[in-house]
């Protein structure tokens, strides 16, 4: 069985650091893309980006490129997303997901979610 | 930048088939997808490549595809169908976008 596991809920000051992860595990993590995905309070779906652990090739958003670093430690199966200094906007519940499908250039897609880790950052 | 544009709400009686339609220039060459969001829970995909349906979704959720713009149609709604439902496609660079999201009332 596919699944995601992300890291615990964070509460940190505007400023601060953090790197959030997720956990694959029921399939061959190295060779699946896995992404990112923001929701913010009571808001919609964006994308920010995905990674393909055998080679660490990322794709950015261009709304989030230089924002977030998306990495992968494919010796632990271990998606991780951070932040040099988080802002308030950064507040969201942010998901990783794994791609079911996707080429160069193309829509791909995501096929299973981890259960989310929601951010807070405020002073 | 690239946006998926889709009605903020639709809504139908049960037993109605509701129609969730999502335009965008880039889909006559991008495959689009379509995913469920109840609250409380992560996304589900219940539509792929435009029309395929995953195993395990119900064959009343279906999907198509004309020039510019997909459409999800749900068949004999039920109670337990309304949620907000979600467009995703890419534009011509690759880059991957969500649509706004529709919210689907059963009434």
């Amino acid at each position: 069985e596919v699944q995601l596991v992300q890291s615990g809920a964070e509460v940190k000051k505007p400023g601060e650091s953090l790197k959030i992860s997720c956990k694959g595990s029921g399939y061959s993590f190295s060779t699946y893309w896995i992404g990112w995905v923001r929701q913010m309070p009571g808001k919609g779906l964006e994308w920010m980006g995905i990674i393909y652990p055998g080679d660490s090739d990322t794709r950015y958003s261009p709304s989030f490129q230089g924002q977030v670093t998306i990495s992968a430690d494919k010796s632990i199966s271990t998606a991780y997303l951070q932040w040099s200094s988080l802002k308030a906007s950064d507040t969201a519940l942010y998901y990783c997901a794994r791609v079911g499908g996707y080429s160069h250039g193309s829509a791909g897609y995501f096929d299973y979610w981890g259960q989310g880790t929601l951010v807070t950052v405020s002073s | 930048s690239y946006e998926l544009t889709q009605p903020p709400s639709v809504s139908v009686s049960p037993g109605q088939t509701a129609r969730i339609a999502c335009s965008g220039d880039a889909l006559p060459k991008q495959y689009a997808y379509w995913y469920q969001q109840k609250p409380g829970q992560a996304p589900v995909v219940v539509i792929y490549k435009d029309s395929e349906r995953p195993s395990g979704i119900p064959e009343r959720f279906s999907g198509s595809s004309s020039g510019t713009i997909v459409t999800l149609t749900v068949s004999g709604v039920q109670a337990e169908d309304e949620a907000e439902y979600y467009c995703q496609s890419a534009d011509s660079s690759g880059t991957w976008v969500f649509g706004g999201g529709t919210k689907l009332t059963v009434l």
